[in-house]
């Protein structure tokens, strides 16, 4: 089946530092989106992103969707303590009947003061 | 106020008791899904449905039932046979499955003791 990876699994960074997490599936997707989760909360949809090479932009999210459509990234620049929690992509092949979005396994982000 | 409950938020249990978690959504949406998330893990699918009487295994539904007799309700229950059902249980719903953007309820922890 399809599986969606997500690296790294934990980050750490300073506040004011960049922050990256990558996802990766082993099928070529129709399209991809983006969850946050805060500590104790629930998941809530950020972004989706459709078309090959597609870059979509939040404030301080930047959001991109690979050439091959079976990779994204979500860059966060300049982190802030607001921006602490896992962050899930989540994509769906296309032609495939009734296929539902599959999760990917989630970054944590925590925030050095 | 639209949206998708959950309640309780916290439930205990003694093992081998049989517990149902409630998901309620007036959204008006097909599908609802539930999802299964240990600490520090990522969303894994239990069951989900996109239409009234109707409902799909997910990828860890062994030990769980469900049912989907009206559109708005979609009740999981977690059985005895569930070997570690301690966890934190997600249930949401999108318009009409497949790719569509998933809202998610708060969330019910359940702890068995």
């Amino acid at each position: 089946g399809q599986q969606v990876m997500q690296i790294p699994q934990y980050q750490h960074v300073q506040e004011g530092e960049d922050f990256t997490t990558y996802c990766n599936s082993s099928t070529t997707l129709s399209n991809i989106q983006w969850y946050k989760q805060r500590p104790g909360g629930h998941p809530v949809f950020l972004i989706q992103l459709v078309k090959s090479g597609e870059v979509k932009k939040q404030k301080r999210l930047t959001f991109q969707f690979g050439e091959a459509k079976k990779n994204s990234s979500l860059h966060i620049t300049a982190t802030q303590t607001t921006d602490v929690g896992t962050y899930f992509c989540a994509g769906h092949r296309s032609n495939f009947g009734n296929e539902k979005l599959t999760f990917g396994t989630g970054t944590r982000l925590t925030i050095i003061p | 106020d639209g949206g998708i409950t959950q309640s309780p938020k916290y439930l205990f249990r003694k093992e081998g008791q049989n517990v149902t978690l409630s998901c309620e959504q007036n959204l008006n949406h097909d599908a609802m899904y539930w999802y299964r998330q240990d600490p520090g893990q990522g969303l894994r699918l239990i069951y989900y449905s996109q239409i009234v009487n109707d409902f799909q295994k997910g990828d860890i539904a062994e030990g769980y039932s469900v049912s989907r007799e009206k559109k708005e309700s979609f009740p999981l229950t977690v059985t005895s046979a569930q070997k570690n059902p301690t966890a934190f249980y997600l249930c949401a719903s999108s318009r009409s499955g497949g790719a569509d953007t998933q809202y998610f309820g708060p969330g019910t922890r359940l702890t068995v003791l």
